[in-house]
């Protein structure tokens, strides 16, 4: 079974400051994570992924997040944040052994203060 | 196509009515999913396919929920005798899983409204 922990349900920043989203992950076999956002009436899309290969992963729109294993961490972060980074991100996790269906954390809405 | 093909974006059903979601995956992708969104919180996991053929359907009540995906068609999802509580954004997604390609592409979502 594999399941994903998002801590926060809101983080609140500051245009210009950094931005850290936490997500844990749990699953008995190799996992795949994600980074998927969210924009108001949107459906989802992806920021970035580890499928096993760095352990610091680079997305879309200046994201990185790194794969600790020892941790069972997959943090979400960005040295700036922009207005145009409120959303919702949700980190996803899926089996990297035969289901793929992945499993999403309750999400965080990150809210950019001027 | 190029993307997850999602129809309608709206939908509205007084209770007790007949709600049917169609998706139409990206084309070469075996995989799709679908999950419902309450309230922009958590994504439920409903059901998953493997071409034609049901994958994972845990996550389905299956009093009033059913899904299809037959060959040459777009996937569906119908929902009889919907209730208040069906209320949601039903996400369908599609994935061809490999080496190089592990994720899931979304559509946009098609939003029920139960009255």
């Amino acid at each position: 079974a594999q399941s994903v922990t998002q801590l926060g349900s809101h983080v609140s920043v500051s245009e210009g400051a950094l931005v850290l989203l936490r997500c844990n992950y749990s699953s008995s076999v190799p996992p795949y994570l994600f980074w998927y956002v969210q924009y108001p009436n949107q459906g989802l899309q992806l920021l970035l992924k580890y499928t096993s290969a760095a352990t610091l992963v680079k997305g879309i729109n200046g994201f990185e997040a790194e794969f600790k294993k020892s941790e069972t961490s997959f943090h979400l972060t960005k040295p700036s944040a922009h207005m145009s980074d409120a959303a919702e991100y949700f980190c996803a996790v899926s089996d990297s052994w035969g289901s793929y269906i992945p499993t999403f954390g309750r999400g965080t809405s990150l809210i950019v203060h001027p | 196509g190029e993307e997850v093909a999602q129809t309608p974006k709206h939908l509205v059903r007084g209770e007790g009515q007949k709600a049917k979601l169609y998706c139409a995956p990206i084309k070469g992708h075996s995989y799709v999913f679908w999950y419902q969104q309450v309230l922009k919180n958590e994504f439920k996991f409903l059901i998953s396919f493997q071409n034609e053929n049901v994958f994972d359907e845990t996550g389905m009540p299956k009093e009033r929920f059913s899904a299809k995906c037959l060959p040459n068609s777009p996937c569906s999802l119908e929902i009889q005798a919907t209730k208040l509580e069906d209320s949601a954004v039903y996400f369908c997604a599609s994935s061809q899983p490999s080496q190089r390609n592990t994720e899931a592409f979304f559509g946009q979502g098609t939003r029920l409204t139960v009255v």
